[in-house]
């Protein structure tokens, strides 16, 4: 069965570093979202992307976050200067044209110390 | 108005009992109302998802009950089992884009 991956599954960084957070959505999916979930707390939307631009986002996707999808496959998250709220886990979620199923990844832990 | 409400915040369940976990919104644009299961070091996986024109939708031990005009909606497991142990949340989708508001999850554990 097809799935979103993501990679790295723990990143821990120093605060002020940059970060790529990296995904892979389901291949035949049109629609790439990022969520983050602060531990303990709930699962929160960052951004959406659809036919290579941003579609929405949140009032948490400020000037230090970027997305990218550098080529067919691959879908990324820049924290351009990381602070210790960034600590979080990371979830990459993508969709079919027609679809409203979100289908997610198994997150990338990011640790900012 | 975009905040989804769910409670409780953790519920035990006896094996073969019922688990409710119910959730309420506000805004009236939200057209798409999915619970997703989450286990410890995994991602949200769909269970089960209902729009705003039925009342009930069944899948196997999972139902979602939907009241339109109270705007709340609820999640049955029933015969639940040990391995339904994990966090649901309920979330919303608004007829105006694709971002899931989700509420703020509910701890099941359920004892053998």
């Amino acid at each position: 069965e097809p799935e979103v991956t993501q990679t790295p599954s723990h990143q821990v960084t120093q605060m002020g570093q940059e970060v790529i957070l990296r995904c892979v959505p389901i291949s035949n999916h049109l629609y790439f979202y990022w969520y983050r979930q602060i531990l303990g707390q709930k699962v929160e939307f960052l951004v959406s992307f659809y036919n290579n631009e941003i579609s929405e986002k949140s009032e948490i996707f400020d000037d230090q976050f970027s997305v990218e999808r550098p080529d067919g496959s691959n879908f990324t998250l820049k924290i351009r200067s990381t602070k210790l709220e960034d600590s979080a886990m990371y979830f990459c979620a993508s969709t079919a044209q027609g679809s409203h199923e979100q289908f997610f990844g198994p997150g990338t832990r990011l640790t900012v110390l | 108005q975009q905040q989804v409400k769910q409670s409780p915040q953790s519920l035990i369940v006896q094996k073969g009992g019922i688990s409710i976990i119910n959730c309420a919104y506000e805004n009236t644009a939200f057209d798409y109302f999915p619970w997703y299961q989450q286990f410890p070091g995994k991602g949200p996986a769909l269970l089960i998802a209902i729009r705003p024109d039925v009342s009930e939708k069944k899948e196997g031990r999972f139902t979602i009950s939907f009241n339109k005009s109270a705007k709340q909606f609820s999640l049955h497991i029933m015969d639940s089992q040990p391995g339904d142990s994990a966090t649901y949340f309920c979330a919303a989708r608004s007829n105006a884009g694709n971002m899931l508001t989700f509420g703020g999850g509910t701890r099941l554990m359920v004892k053998p």
